[in-house]
């Protein structure tokens, strides 16, 4: 089952920050964020596993929360290149591999 | 070296039709995947392949299979094409980890046009 991501759409001002969320109805194993740029492949961004990490790349940080099967991408002082579209990838515990992303959050990073 | 190469980029087919789309994956990486992506919309997970069998399988029908060959390069095809089917197909690939799916290395994408 894919998770469900909100807001579906965010526009900040250079230097704001903004979270995007992703649930989803079944125990996760591990959350994936990734960022696609308009006409662009998705790229990676970061991978969490259970047991409530917070990982971050470079002002982009995210955290996990098993129990309530929720993870949370936080962009802190966003900079015009944080624009794109931003995706969460879930995995269960009983189908690993089985990478399933949700419908993604686009992001406009206004100067 | 080369990330994970897609051939062809686009492709025109009518209805009915049959289509068969190749990934090349990432030096070093040994597990493909294979998403379908509509406009505006999320990657739908079609499956993936390792050690040349389909380990993992979205909901799609069977008129979608593949193969992963022996140098880990798969083909996806798609029979009996439906207007539906029209959409970017991405293959992505990764170096297959114990208990998760790692990092995955996205191609550009095959976009599929069924008319």
């Amino acid at each position: 089952q894919q998770p469900v991501q909100s807001p579906q759409a965010v526009i900040l001002r250079e230097g704001e920050d903004a979270v995007i969320n992703c649930s989803s109805s079944k125990a996760l194993y591990s959350v994936h964020w990734y960022r696609q740029k308009h006409g662009e492949a998705p790229v990676f961004l970061m991978i969490l596993l259970k047991g409530g990490e917070q990982k971050g790349h470079e002002k982009i940080s995210a955290s996990f929360n098993e129990k309530k099967q929720q993870s949370s991408l936080y962009l802190t002082a966003s900079q015009l290149s944080y624009s794109g579209t931003y995706f969460c990838g879930t995995e269960t515990p009983d189908s690993w591999g089985k990478l399933q992303f949700g419908a993604g959050t686009q992001v406009v990073v206004t100067p | 070296d080369a990330g994970v190469t897609q051939s062809p980029t686009h492709l025109i087919k009518t209805r009915g039709q049959q289509v068969t789309l190749r990934c090349s994956p990432k030096s070093g990486h040994d597990t493909v995947s294979w998403y379908q992506q509509a406009l505006g919309q999320g990657p739908q997970f079609i499956f993936q392949y390792y050690e040349e069998e389909e380990r993992q399988r979205g909901n799609f029908p069977d008129r979608f299979s593949g193969h992963q060959f022996p140098n880990y390069s798969s083909e996806l095809n798609v029979n009996a094409l439906l207007l539906g089917d029209s959409a970017l197909y991405l293959c992505a690939s990764s170096f297959r980890l114990a208990d998760n799916t790692g990092e995955l290395f996205f191609g550009e994408g095959s976009r599929l046009t069924v008319l």
